[in-house]
């Protein structure tokens, strides 16, 4: 099972939908995660944190669930903007954070 | 505040040539990691400073990767020599140090194409 695993897409949705990724993590043990965004030939950014009581910022929304090792990112009213590739990331203690594969999102006028 | 700089943005090259690639992080940040992203993929950490000492080189294939950051600021990646399956985007990022705290910020990457 790899370690961090996302759904590829790609997530086709017209503006103003609401759209939510999940992803699975393998080590239980991992204490710090992330949703990093990436632009088609840019390089990846950090969107949010994302901690254990979840957290909002502005129309996206991250939720933690330990029990079941999973983050989601929620996008409410999608904007065309939102279009790129949503990067779950993951880390435990001080090792390197690990990168998923990444899920393809495409807002569609 | 300028970000993480990389040179060159793109490189295309003939197998079994060698390559360099430039990294000169944020002022300040005394962590720099380069990572390999194939397309389609997440970022993999190939290799990992802090300051001038390399703390985690596990991922990093040393037959034919280095990499230095010889005064702690500034650092090169190389491959030599340069195979097909290297073709990738090779990023680097910087952060003001290791601990689960530090938000990484990447650089553009300099995307390589072996011919």
């Amino acid at each position: 099972r790899k370690e961090v695993e996302q759904d590829p897409g790609p997530f086709n949705v017209p503006e103003g939908a609401t759209v939510a990724f999940n992803c699975t993590y393998s080590n239980s043990a991992s204490q710090s995660f992330f949703w990093y965004r990436q632009d088609c030939r840019k390089e990846p950014k950090l969107l949010m944190s994302v901690y254990s009581s979840g957290n909002e910022d502005g129309r996206f929304t991250a939720q933690l669930n330990r029990a079941s090792q999973y983050i989601s990112l929620l996008i409410r009213d999608s904007k065309l903007s939102d279009s790129a590739t949503y990067l779950c990331v993951i880390r435990s203690g001080n090792t390197p954070l690990v990168f998923g594969k990444g899920t393809r999102l495409s807002v569609i006028a | 505040e300028a970000g993480v700089v990389q040179s060159p943005r793109y490189k295309i090259i003939e197998k079994k040539q060698p390559v360099a690639f430039w990294c000169n992080p944020i002022s300040g940040h005394n962590t720099l990691y380069w990572y390999l992203q194939n397309l389609g993929q997440g970022p993999e950490l190939l290799i990992r400073y802090e300051n001038e000492e390399a703390v985690d080189d596990s991922q990093l294939p040393k037959d034919r990767f280095s990499a230095e950051r010889l005064k702690g600021v500034d650092s090169t990646l190389k491959i030599q020599p340069a195979e097909l399956g290297d073709s990738a985007v090779y990023l680097c990022a910087s952060s003001g140090g290791a601990s689960s705290q530090e938000t990484q910020y990447f650089g553009p990457g300099t995307r390589l194409l072996v011919l």
